[in-house]
């Protein structure tokens, strides 16, 4: 069955970089796109971005361009999200998510959330 | 900020209908698809609809989504007690270069 697994938590101070990982198994990675989904506490969802597991293109929210990097590694299956100079409003849940090619929005699969704490 | 409006709160008594609409505009909703998606308390969440109005396979029927124009619905006939929980609509925005636009998020309370 199709797993999207992610890394645990993180504790970071202000300033500093985070990078989460999502492992996927049960389908063939480079077949689907992996985008990042966070939310913070107590609020909705923000899509951050997206990238094909194929070829490697990304694309950012316009508000993290600069601050964010998406990576994959198809020889682990798996997917990373770094996040630099973290802010205290970068507190939140981050999730990544299967995507079909060409099917903007459609997340079929979940991993299960990283939270990620930005505190002095 | 959301591009995608949606109201804060819905109810209904178990078995009764309920309908949360997403306004949108000509960039995002009325040019793309619209999906929706289901969040329990503490968990990730769960894709209900797609491309408007398909239902992934294990997602019962008592879900339906339409969409007219800018706008989109998610209706919940039959509520049931384990459909308390936060909805929200998406669709891809063509401006700004593109991206995926979340509705700001509907919690369904069972009473």
């Amino acid at each position: 069955q199709v797993q999207l697994v992610q890394s645990g938590a993180e504790v970071k101070k202000p300033g500093a970089s985070v990078k989460v990982s999502c492992k996927a198994s049960g389908y063939t990675f480079t077949s689907y796109g992996i985008s990042w989904v966070r939310q913070a506490p107590g609020q909705g969802l923000e899509w951050m971005g997206w990238i094909s597991a194929y070829n490697g293109n990304t694309n950012y929210a316009q508000k993290l361009q600069g601050r964010v990097t998406m990576t994959t590694d198809t020889s682990t299956s798996t997917a990373y999200m770094e996040l630099r100079s973290l802010r205290s409003d970068d507190t939140a849940v981050y999730y990544c998510a299967r995507e079909d090619y060409g099917a903007k929005g459609d997340f079929d699969y979940w991993g299960q959330g990283t939270l990620v704490t930005v505190s002095s | 900020q959301s591009v995608l409006t949606q109201p804060p709160s819905a109810s209904g008594t178990p078995g009764q209908r309920v309908t949360i609409s997403c306004s949108g505009s000509s960039s995002n909703i009325g040019s793309n698809y619209v999906y929706w998606y289901q969040q329990l308390p503490g968990t990730a969440p769960k894709l209900l609809i797609y491309r408007n109005n398909q239902r992934p396979s294990g997602v019962p029927d008592r879900f339906s989504g339409s969409k007219s124009g800018t706008s989109a619905s998610l209706a919940i006939s039959g509520l049931r007690s384990e459909d308390e929980a936060d909805y929200y609509c998406a669709a891809w925005d063509d401006s700004l270069s593109g991206r995926l636009g979340f509705g700001t998020g509907t919690k369904v309370t069972v009473l």
